[in-house]
């Protein structure tokens, strides 16, 4: 069964610091994707990022990079030089890519982690 | 290319009434996903339908819960009976008929159950 483990619920920080969103899952599949999405206080979802698993170069966009170790099943997420505007709950998600004959299939996701970015 | 648009925004319901819930997935997209969130809580995956057919009902709850995606029209997720424990977030998700794409999300429907 696939899991994710978002084991952060809640992080505040003041404006600037960088920060970290921790993310763990577990699947026995050999080819997936991970996700990051961002729920504003508005309530929608933001797609941030999708990585397949056989990618494990880092990337970078602007204020926000995704560190993915396959080899500790973790797909991290820092922010840098963190704004007010980043407030929002974050979440981790994984699909798997084998199901349904490699059609697209239902997201997993974590429980989210609630960032608060103080003035 | 409209995103993928769900209808109403809030939803308030007494108690055994019946809620609707609708989603008109992106042009071009076949595939329509939908998942719960529950207060403070992640999404949860409940259906996942495809024109006139449900492929993966998993996650949807034995009873009072369906979801229906016709070959014309919007996909409705329909409650009957609702309680309060129903009160939460669904979003709806579409794809396209290709692999690597991720899914794009609707704005949600808030229901709130009294």
């Amino acid at each position: 069964a696939q899991k994710v483990t978002q084991a952060q619920t809640e992080i505040s920080v003041v404006e600037k610091e960088d920060v970290t969103l921790d993310c763990v899952y577990e699947t026995r599949d050999t080819t997936y994707y991970l996700f990051w999405y961002k729920q504003p206080p508005s309530g929608e979802l933001v797609f941030l990022i999708r990585r397949n698993s056989f990618d494990e170069q880092n990337e970078i966009s602007g204020r926000y990079s995704w560190n993915f170790q396959k080899s500790t099943s973790s797909f991290n997420f820092t922010i840098t030089a963190s704004q007010v505007v980043d407030s929002a709950v974050y979440f981790c998600a994984l699909r798997d890519d084998l199901a349904l004959g490699g059609a697209n299939s239902k997201l997993t996701f974590g429980k989210g982690i609630t960032l608060s970015v103080r003035p | 290319n409209a995103g993928v648009m769900q209808n109403p925004r809030h939803l308030v319901r007494r108690r055994g009434q019946e809620a609707r819930l609708r989603c008109s997935p992106m042009k071009g997209h076949s595939h329509v996903y939908w998942y719960r969130q529950l207060p403070e809580e992640g999404l949860k995956f409940m259906v996942y339908l495809q024109k006139e057919n449900i492929i993966d009902e998993s996650g949807m709850p034995k009873e009072r819960f369906s979801a229906e995606f016709p070959k014309e029209g919007p996909s409705i997720l329909r409650i009957q009976q609702v309680v309060r424990g129903d009160s939460a977030a669904y979003f709806c998700a579409s794809s396209p008929w290709t692999g690597n794409t991720e899914a794009f999300f609707g704005q949600g429907t808030r229901l709130t159950v009294v």
